[in-house]
């Protein structure tokens, strides 16, 4: 079936540096991203967004990159902190489909 | 409005017994979801609605589990005859729009024993 996963179950990084997160997706349809943090105990929390006609977008501190040829997606988050400390997950969306397809997602650990 | 909002928080219940869980989704979200997370897993979907239409259903939602959304407003999910491979967290989420994002609440963390 359809999937999207993640490269790197975990990834730990020095507060302060730049944290990139992939993820690859299979479904050459899906033609919206969403990035998703989620801390323990609380439900998925919305980062940034992007759609199918754009292969960047940034927001604070994060960015996101989109490559369609090899359906990859990607975020990066500049000067790391502690509090970014949690699990991300990409989500996908297939046009004419409702639903968002999540993958397992990656730890990230922040190192004092 | 304060986000989505599901209760209970936290609930134990022992195999064989009915549960069911609510979902207030963001007042002006017509498109409410609700997925299911184990742990060290993404969120599986689970159901969807637009309005008080149910849409679309996972093959996950086997025929013990039904979902409604009478008003079109909050939802309930009820889990008949509980199995322990039920237990997991259950997350509800809504969206203004397709290709908009959408926003989860705490979850349902669900004990089945």
């Amino acid at each position: 079936g359809e999937s999207v996963g993640l490269h790197l179950p975990t990834l730990s990084v020095q507060e302060g540096d730049n944290s990139i997160i992939n993820c690859a997706y299979s479904n050459s349809a899906s033609d919206y991203f969403i990035w998703y943090k989620q801390e323990s105990g609380k439900g998925p929390q919305f980062i940034i967004d992007i759609r199918s006609n754009m292969d960047k977008r940034q927001g604070q501190r994060v960015t996101v990159l989109l490559n369609k040829t090899v359906k990859h997606l990607s975020l990066q988050i500049a000067a790391t902190q502690p509090g970014d400390s949690a699990v991300y997950f990409c989500a996908e969306n297939s046009g004419g489909t409702y639903k968002y397809i999540f993958g397992t997602g990656t730890r990230l650990k922040v190192l004092a | 409005d304060t986000g989505v909002s599901q209760d209970p928080r936290h609930k134990i219940t022992k195999r064989g017994q009915n549960v069911t869980f609510r979902c207030d989704p963001i007042s002006e979200h017509n498109r409410l979801y609700w997925y299911r997370q184990t742990l060290g897993q993404g969120p599986e979907f689970l159901t969807y609605f637009q309005n008080e239409a149910q849409l679309e259903k996972s093959r996950l939602l086997s025929d013990r589990f039904s979902a409604e959304r009478p008003k079109g407003s909050f939802s309930t999910l009820e889990i008949q005859r509980t199995e322990q491979g039920d237990s997991a967290m259950y997350l509800c989420a809504s969206s203004l729009a397709l290709w908009a994002e959408a926003f989860f609440g705490q979850g349902t963390r669900l004990t089945v024993v």
